[in-house]
């Protein structure tokens, strides 16, 4: 698997925009990026997943450069409840057999 | 009941005790797999079933024993643990190992098992 490479850790405050950028310069060519969100606690939680250049959800967007050597998963306007760690992953699908690896995230404290 | 189910959610056990972790869910899903949470590390996967079949065991010491009795239940079976063992537990399932399309897993809320 791609290994990827994520800052430890960022601060935010209520109602800004975050972008947490990772790095996977050995990505292969079927290889797709997915971000996962764990809560204290709790199991991860998919967030999205996408191949190239930007995909959106209700949730969250993913930039994807032509390159794929990076991904920046965009938060916007961050509330106290997205205190979290995200995990970025890159992999062919599926994610499940192919050891998806978490690797040790970006922890993520929105302060009021 | 939805999703990922767990239980206990909490277990507290000596190195001489024998306990078993229980997963349930309730997708349909045909892939379930055992997660290791330590503090301060990453995720760790520890065990892979697919249609009730072991196809990964990630070099988990035989005190760790996983049973998948049907594709809705996982359970890990514990004996002889040491304090080192302590962790979150995470399972996890996911529609197939199919290598075709994209296979979101779903966790459940985990184990907290601390060994005394």
């Amino acid at each position: 698997l791609a290994k990827t490479t994520q800052p430890i850790s960022m601060d935010s405050y209520e109602g800004q925009e975050v972008n947490i950028t990772c790095s996977h310069n050995n990505i292969a060519t079927n290889d797709y990026i997915t971000w996962y969100q764990q809560f204290p606690s709790q199991g991860p939680r998919f967030i999205i997943q996408g191949y190239k250049t930007k995909v959106t959800n209700e949730v969250a967007s993913l930039f994807i450069p032509a390159d794929r050597k990076s991904s920046t998963l965009s938060l916007p306007r961050v509330s106290l409840s997205d205190t979290a760690v995200y995990y970025c992953l890159v992999g062919p699908p599926p994610g499940g057999y192919q050891k998806v690896t978490f690797g040790t995230g970006t922890k993520l404290q929105v302060i009021p | 009941e939805t999703g990922v189910t767990q239980t206990p959610r909490h277990l507290v056990m000596g190195m001489t005790n024998k306990k078993s972790l229980k997963c349930e869910q309730h997708l349909g899903h045909n892939a379930m797999y055992w997660y290791k949470q330590s503090a301060k590390k990453p995720l760790e996967l520890m065990f892979v079933y697919s249609l009730e079949e072991r196809v990964e065991n990630n070099s988990v010491p035989s005190r760790f024993s996983p049973e998948c009795p049907n594709s809705s239940h996982l359970f890990l079976h514990l004996h002889t643990l040491q304090p080192e063992d302590s962790a979150l537990y995470l399972c996890a399932s996911s529609e197939t190992l199919d290598r075709v399309s994209y296979n979101e897993q779903f966790f459940g809320p985990g184990t907290r098992l601390t060994v005394l």
